[in-house]
């Protein structure tokens, strides 16, 4: 069965920057991309960019232009999101989701990223 | 691109019908039959209930059922069920490559 199984929880300081894992498993990696998604405290889902695993091909969110990388590793079905300068308003849940043509489908668990001075 | 709108919340009795929209523009719902929806219970993922406008995945009841027309997508959940109760986004593709998700709704079985 598809898994995408996140990295733990981190606790990071304004300014800093921090890296989250995905490792896909139960699918062959490069068919699919992968999407990032985060949810504030109480607040809704907004979608952050999608890496293609096969070609590495990377879209952001304008509104996370130019302080948001998306990577993959396709040798260890993992994908990764850097998300730097970080703000207290970057505190959030941080999800990876498998993409296709169509749509989104299997969510990771989720990893919590609080930014706390 | 602007978030898609949704009523904030939604409620129904047991076993009645619900129906949640979300409207969006002719850039992302109205454009693509690629609209999905989620439902999402506290401290959860989100699961993902119908893709591509009107299709079930596997496993998901047939008590959940799918629209659109023009720049509106509507969710209806029928038969309604205390573990019904939950958030439930849309979401979309949009214009170059983007994808975009509703505020969310929701649903309280009363």
């Amino acid at each position: 069965q598809v898994q995408l199984v996140q990295s733990g929880a981190e606790v990071k300081k304004p300014g800093a920057s921090v890296k989250v894992s995905c490792k896909a498993s139960g699918y062959t990696f490069s068919n699919y991309a992968i999407h990032w998604v985060r949810q504030a405290p109480g607040q809704g889902l907004e979608w952050i960019g999608r890496i293609i695993a096969g070609n590495g091909n990377t879209k952001y969110s304008q509104t996370f232009q130019g302080r948001v990388t998306i990577s993959r590793d396709t040798s260890a079905s993992t994908a990764y999101m850097d998300l730097y300068r970080l703000r207290s308003d970057d505190t959030s849940v941080y999800f990876c989701a498998r993409g296709y043509v169509g749509g989104i489908d299997h969510w990771g668990q989720g990893s919590l990223v609080t930014v706390s001075s | 691109q602007s978030a898609l709108t949704q009523p904030p919340s939604a409620s129904g009795s047991l076993g009645q019908s619900v129906t949640i929209s979300c409207t969006g523009t002719s850039s992302d719902v109205g454009g693509y039959n690629y609209v999905s929806w989620y439902q999402q219970h506290p401290g959860r993922a989100p699961k993902l209930m119908i893709f591509e406008v009107t299709k079930r995945p596997s496993g998901v009841p047939d008590r959940f059922s799918a629209s659109k027309s023009g720049n509106k997508a509507s969710l209806t959940v029928s038969g309604l069920q205390a573990d019904d109760e939950g958030d439930y986004y849309c979401s979309s593709y949009a214009d170059n490559s983007n994808w975009v998700f509703g505020g969310g709704t929701k649903l309280t079985v009363v």
